[in-house]
């Protein structure tokens, strides 16, 4: 079945710093892929997906690229802030059972530090 | 924007209660979803519907029911809540062509005692 793997945290980093959470993928088929966000307190909430493969996802100045050849999604930003601090979740959609559903990764915890 | 609204953001129960988590959405989607997500584990799907009165199991079914009568509130419903049912508990929603855009509730933060 489909399956996301994703870097375990946490992960602690100086504001400024290069951040990286890698992610690879296991599914049948041209899933979709997404990160998801979730800061403290709050729900998910989506923050960029690639849709097939060689597309880029960007947001907030997070980047994904969809990799086919390696199946992977890894999460990059070039300097990361403060407000940066949250739970980053893998995820890819595929339709299994008949119905198109989510499947997440375990979630990565990013603290960035001033 | 889309609005996923869930009742309670903390309750606390005791061993064999019955427990109603509700959720409600604005947007006029057709899929709802319940998750728990637990540390080191992520986000498990627990059950989803894509109509009224239609669901399906996820991931991590036994000991939880739903309910949708409506299109817009999706109940979650612990029939004898135990302790390792304890945990946090995310509503999500999304329109039949979402393609995996979920839009989700700040989540009930439930403890069985």
């Amino acid at each position: 079945g489909n399956s996301v793997t994703q870097m375990e945290g946490p992960v602690t980093l100086s504001e400024e710093a290069f951040l990286t959470i890698n992610c690879t993928y296991t599914a049948t088929g041209y899933p979709s892929l997404f990160w998801y966000v979730q800061y403290p307190g709050e729900g998910l909430q989506l923050l960029l997906k690639a849709t097939k493969a060689d597309d880029k996802g960007s947001n907030k100045g997070f980047e994904a690229t969809y990799r086919k050849e390696t199946t992977s999604f890894h999460l990059e930003k070039g300097s990361v802030q403060v407000s940066d601090s949250a739970v980053y979740f893998c995820a890819l959609s595929g339709v299994q059972g008949g119905s198109e559903k989510l499947v997440f990764g375990k979630g990565t915890k990013l603290t960035v530090n001033p | 924007d889309v609005k996923v609204t869930q009742s309670s953001r903390y309750l606390v129960k005791r061993t064999g209660e019955k427990v109603f988590l509700e959720c409600v959405q604005d947007m006029d989607h057709e899929n709802m979803f319940w998750y728990r997500q637990d540390p080191g584990l992520g986000l498990r799907l627990i059950y989803f519907s894509y109509d009224v009165k239609m669901k399906e199991k996820g991931d991590i079914p036994e000991g939880y029911s739903v309910s949708r009568e409506k299109k817009e509130r999706f109940s979650l419903i612990l029939e004898s809540a135990s302790t390792n049912q304890t945990s946090m508990y995310l509503c999500a929603s999304s329109p039949w062509t979402g393609a995996g855009e979920l839009f989700f509730g700040e989540g009930s933060r439930l403890t069985v005692l």
